[in-house]
């Protein structure tokens, strides 16, 4: 089955910096690969997601890169302010179960 | 238009006693999926619902059980709790299921004592 890995586990940046989290996926038959923020207290949100026909995607500050070959994706994102503080959660699905299969998340600090 | 709701918030029970949660999606949504959030383990896929009945099943053993009635509200039961089932339980729902965007209530937290 699928399995997702995500790094770093803790990112902490200064604010106006860039920050990168990195997931790698198993299952070669992926295809939907959303990010989502959990901010504490809060059921997760998605903020961008990616489909396997398209390589990147922006939205303002953040966008979602996918490697199909290298079968990993990344998010970024850049000008990085107080309210980007929060645990960043990557997934994956594929046809074959329709399951998403989530990373174990990164906490991202932002420092002031 | 309102979110996804559950309840209750928060939830103490003791070992081997059962626990029903409940969770009401967005208006016109018809799937909602049930995760287990705990510490270091990320999200644990639980099972989806979609028009009353069970799509897809996650890795959880038979004590974890499900419903979802006719107005898109879901149910989640848990029987014979153990220790190790003190977790977030989060409920997504979404307009047809994994493959769209979920939308998630805030959870229900449960701890076993």
């Amino acid at each position: 089955g699928e399995n997702v890995e995500q790094h770093p586990s803790t990112l902490s940046v200064q604010e106006g910096d860039s920050a990168v989290i990195k997931c790698t996926y198993s299952d070669s038959a992926s295809n939907y690969f959303p990010w989502y923020k959990q901010e504490l207290g809060k059921g997760p949100q998605l903020i961008i997601d990616i489909r396997s026909n398209v390589g990147e995607k922006k939205d303002q500050r953040i966008a979602v890169t996918l490697n199909k070959t290298a079968k990993h994706f990344s998010l970024h994102i850049t000008e990085t302010q107080p309210e980007d503080s929060a645990v960043y959660f990557c997934a994956a699905i594929s046809d074959s179960n329709y399951q998403l299969i989530w990373g174990a998340g990164t906490k991202l600090i932002i420092k002031p | 238009k309102a979110g996804v709701t559950q309840t209750p918030r928060y939830l103490i029970k003791t070992r081997g006693q059962q626990v029903t949660l409940s969770c009401s999606p967005i208006s016109g949504h018809r799937s909602v999926s049930w995760y287990q959030q705990t510490p270091g383990q990320g999200l644990q896929f639980l099972f989806e619902y979609f028009s009353e009945t069970q799509r897809n099943k996650g890795n959880f053993p038979g004590r974890f059980s499900g419903r979802q009635f006719s107005n898109s509200r879901s149910e989640m039961n848990v029987s014979t709790l153990e220790l190790g089932d003190s977790a977030l339980y989060l409920c997504a729902s979404s307009f047809s299921g994994a493959g769209a965007e979920q939308y998630f209530g805030p959870g229900t937290r449960l701890t076993v004592t």
